[in-house]
């Protein structure tokens, strides 16, 4: 998994803190994107950009906020979470976002909100 | 847009015999679909995807996957299981390009 880092591995937050978690990529793709993964639900693809350009934000709230400087690095910042929003939080990149492109994985963020 | 079903919450299967992890998708041209395996702590691993051509894919670990459009179905194969394949797997659908659409997750338990 050395393709796809992500940091921190886990992460505790009160309601009312701000943290960011942080992918990078290593593989030269130049799609990258957040999911979400909860016990017991499917996979929800939260925000997508290619070529750095945020093309897809599924009805995100806005106390996530995604920041992509670079086709290598992908944030996600968080502030005023809510106990239902713990869940783990994974990154993904893709040579391009069209094309039937394979996604590549990181470990994931286990995020839990107090 | 396309949607994926995964009908089994729980496939038990003892180790060496063949296992099967099915996955239909709904009707709408010719889709594009994908299997991915995931292991306790781990984020999502690719296993295999169907493009076009043969409709049997070889993918990594000894799976293989039978694309069937008659059926709408892609079900996930390994003639001989072993108890390190236990994890949850995940079938998905680029839908069109626009972004992959994954079924619930069937999590298969090899027994010894």
């Amino acid at each position: 998994e050395t393709g796809v880092t992500q940091t921190p591995r886990h992460l505790v937050m009160g309601m009312t803190n701000k943290k960011s978690l942080k992918c990078e990529q290593h593989l030269g793709h130049n799609a990258m994107y957040w999911y979400k993964q909860s016990a017991k639900k499917p996979l929800e693809l939260m925000f997508v950009y290619n070529f750095k350009e945020q093309t897809e934000n599924n009805s995100v709230p806005s106390r996530f906020s995604p920041e992509c400087p670079n086709s290598s690095h992908l944030f996600l910042h968080l502030h005023t979470l809510q106990p239902e929003d713990s869940a783990l939080y994974l990154c993904a990149s893709s040579q391009e976002m069209r094309q039937a492109y394979e996604q590549y994985f990181g470990p994931g963020t286990r995020l839990t909100v107090t | 847009a396309q949607s994926v079903a995964q009908p089994e919450d729980q496939v038990n299967v003892a180790e060496g015999n063949p296992l099967t992890v099915k996955c239909t998708y709904s009707v709408s041209g010719n889709p594009y679909l994908f299997w991915y395996v995931q292991y306790p702590n781990r984020g999502l691993q690719f296993l295999l995807k169907y493009i076009t051509g043969d409709n049997l894919v070889k993918g990594s670990y000894g799976f293989e996957a039978e694309f069937n459009k008659s059926q709408t179905s892609f079900h996930l194969k390994k003639p001989s299981a072993l108890v390190s394949d236990s994890a949850l797997y995940f079938c998905a659908d680029d839908n069109y390009g626009q972004n992959f659409v994954f079924g619930p997750g069937t999590r298969l338990s090899v027994l010894p």
